[in-house]
């Protein structure tokens, strides 16, 4: 089966940080480009940061740009974002998804992060 | 930075009528590069069409896509009880940011 499992979140005081992981399993995960996703509680989608398989290519959304960083560990099948600098309104549900043709095919269940004194 | 907008906000419908649900761009999108994908309350989203028009792996033929430049549109028909949930449009473009609408929630 094709998953995709999130960990690493939690509660953390403003100006924290916190490391999100995503377990890949159930496909050949070197190849595919990966996402974070996060929704804040009641709100829509918002996409945060993509990285391609061989990790040539990054990207940041503004409202995280230098405060964030994705990364991945092909031989462990597995995503990562580090958050730095957390704000208040970081505080959302962050999702792993990965990526084919730029859409994306599978989704995470989610970690949540608090960002909260 | 293009900005999607969904329309209507809320729609309200009953089963076993159709949903037409509206996404409009800031700018005109190649539609390779448009999907929509379906999310229900404690879940992640689901992708649904990507490409405009092209169904995603196991999504019923009652959903549909369409559109070019900058609107898009989803159709579901003979809404079944399980299609209640809020629905994101999303431009995936050649490179980031990717962006996503606002979500329309499909009510009974």
């Amino acid at each position: 089966e094709v998953q995709l499992v999130e960990s690493g979140g939690g509660l953390v005081q403003p100006g924290g940080s916190l490391r999100l992981s995503c377990a890949a399993s159930g496909f050949n995960f070197s190849p595919y480009s990966m996402n974070w996703v996060r929704q804040a509680p009641g709100k829509g989608l918002e996409w945060v940061s993509y990285i391609t398989g061989d990790a040539r290519r990054i990207y940041y959304a503004d409202s995280v740009k230098g405060r964030f960083t994705i990364s991945r560990d092909n031989a462990n099948r597995a995503s990562y974002l580090q958050m730095n600098s957390l704000r208040a309104e970081d505080t959302a549900v962050y999702y792993c998804a990965r990526s084919v043709e730029g859409a994306f095919d599978v989704w995470g269940q989610g970690t949540m992060v608090t960002v909260s004194s | 930075e293009i900005v999607l907008t969904q329309s209507p906000g809320t729609l309200s419908l009953s089963p076993g009528e159709r949903a037409t649900l509206t996404c409009r761009a800031s700018q005109s999108i190649n539609s390779r590069y448009l999907a929509w994908y379906q999310q229900k309350p404690g879940q992640a989203a689901r992708l649904l069409i990507y490409g405009a028009s092209s169904r995603a792996t196991g999504i019923p033929d009652r959903f549909s896509g369409s559109g070019s430049g900058t609107e898009f549109t989803l159709t579901i028909n003979r809404l079944e009880p399980e299609d209640f949930a809020v629905y994101y449009c999303q431009q995936y473009g050649n490179s980031p940011p990717f962006s996503f609408g606002q979500g329309t929630k499909l009510e009974i």
